[in-house]
Parts: C-alpha cells; sequence; structure tokens
C-alpha cells in the first residue's frame, strides 16, 4: 500500500490559515475510507487532531479543521499559532491503512 | 487516564526476532481495537498492523505481513508484536495505540528497535 502524499511543507504567519492536503493514487481509498489526522512534536509521540475526516477529539483547539472532497483531504489550521509548527500526518482506514507521507509546518 | 507502556525494545541481529509488549491501563482493554505502528530515525509513520478488540480479525502492512504476528491478551491488558525474520530496514520506534474512530488515537511512548549486526 503506497503511502498518500502530502507537500513536504507548508508554511505561514502568525494568525494566518493554511491548509495541508492529503491525496491517493486509488480510487477506492477514498471511497469508502475514513480519514485522520496527526500532529507531531520534534522527539513526542503523533496526536490525534482529526479523526473520521472531521471530528475532533476532546480538547483539540477547533482552530484544527478535516474535510474530504474527491479524491483528496485536507487539514486547516487557523489563527496560525508557534505551537502548530510540527510534522503533521494525514491518516486513511476502512479495509485497508496507510499513512500520508508526512508535512513539515513552519510558523 | 489512558496509558500505553510498550516494552520489549532490544538491539538484535539480521534474521533475528524480538516480542514487543504494550500494557494498557485506565480503559477497558478489552472492549477496544489496537494498532501497531513504526517510526524510522527521522522518517515519517508506517503503520504496522491491527487487531479487533477480541483478536479474532488481524491486518497487516505489506512490509511486515508473514514476518510479524500481533496478538492479544485481554485477561492481562497486554497487546503483543511477535517480529521474526527481522531486517535492518525494520529498526524504528515501534508504538501501540488505541482506536477511536477507525484511527489509532492515544499512542504510548514507543519502544526502540534497533537491526544491527
Amino acid at each position: 500500500q503506497s503511502a498518500l502524499t502530502q507537500p513536504a511543507s507548508v508554511s505561514g504567519s502568525p494568525g494566518q490559515s493554511i491548509t495541508i492536503s492529503c491525496t491517493g493514487a486509488s480510487r477506492d481509498v477514498w471511497t469508502y475510507n475514513l480519514v485522520s489526522w496527526y500532529q507531531q512534536h520534534p522527539g513526542k509521540a503523533p496526536k490525534l487532531i482529526i479523526y473520521e475526516d472531521n471530528k475532533r477529539p476532546s480538547g483539540i483547539s477547533n482552530r484544527f479543521s478535516g474535510s474530504k472532497s474527491g479524491n483528496a483531504a485536507s487539514l486547516t489550521i487557523s489563527g496560525l499559532q508557534a505551537e502548530d509548527e510540527a510534522d503533521y500526518f494525514c491518516f486513511s482506514s476502512t479495509g485497508h491503512y496507510v499513512f500520508g507521507s508526512g508535512t513539515e509546518v513552519t510558523v | 487516564q489512558v496509558q500505553l507502556v510498550e516494552s520489549g525494545g532490544d538491539v538484535v541481529q539480521p534474521g533475528g526476532s524480538l516480542r514487543l509488549s504494550c500494557k494498557a491501563s485506565g480503559f477497558a482493554f478489552r472492549n477496544y481495537a489496537m494498532h501497531w505502528v513504526r517510526q524510522a530515525p527521522g522518517k515519517g509513520l508506517e503503520w504496522v498492523a491491527f487487531t479487533s478488540f477480541d483478536g479474532r480479525d488481524k491486518k497487516y502492512g505489506e512490509s511486515v505481513k508473514g514476518r510479524f504476528t500481533v496478538s492479544r491478551d485481554n485477561s492481562d491488558n497486554t497487546l503483543f508484536l511477535q517480529m521474526n525474520s527481522l531486517r535492518r530496514d525494520d529498526t524504528a520506534l515501534y508504538y501501540c495505540a488505541r482506536e477511536l474512530g477507525a484511527a489509532p488515537a492515544n499512542w504510548g511512548q514507543g519502544a526502540l528497535v534497533t537491526v544491527s549486526s
């Protein structure tokens, strides 16, 4: 199962909004899958920030939002803050499981 | 709160075997599906294995299929990953995670596996 494709890096200024895309080659990945998103700071375990395409776990800021359309999913971070600087990974599930290639976000 | 503690990481020679454990606490382990995910040094995340809450359904990533086996002991709140025929490219930090909404949700701190001669 090939990794999902994400941009290697995205940057933004404090207060701005950025969007990270996640695309897959297989049509089936997007027909029935569920997408989640993770934030990982250096030396730390990944943290779930979006699951089932657009739901936020308890305690996750509403500045993070997820969406899915066509053959791609997206994570939007609004009101960018310094603490948002991290690596972000998408993940597709339902039947088979695969992570995205990862995006480094610089603030 | 949910706590997952991995153990069993070590340095092992190519072709060797290792068994990782993940001790769960703070939730009803027997009710949750679980995942193993790994991360090679400086690299991204790679999904490794899945087990349903009762251990009847198991899935594996292509790179470990036939070499790794996931299992669980619900009476002892422990998840396992038996790794055989280890290769240098299996070197990674191995995380166990509780599932939420078909996704690895709560993660441990990881166990380091180094495959080297």
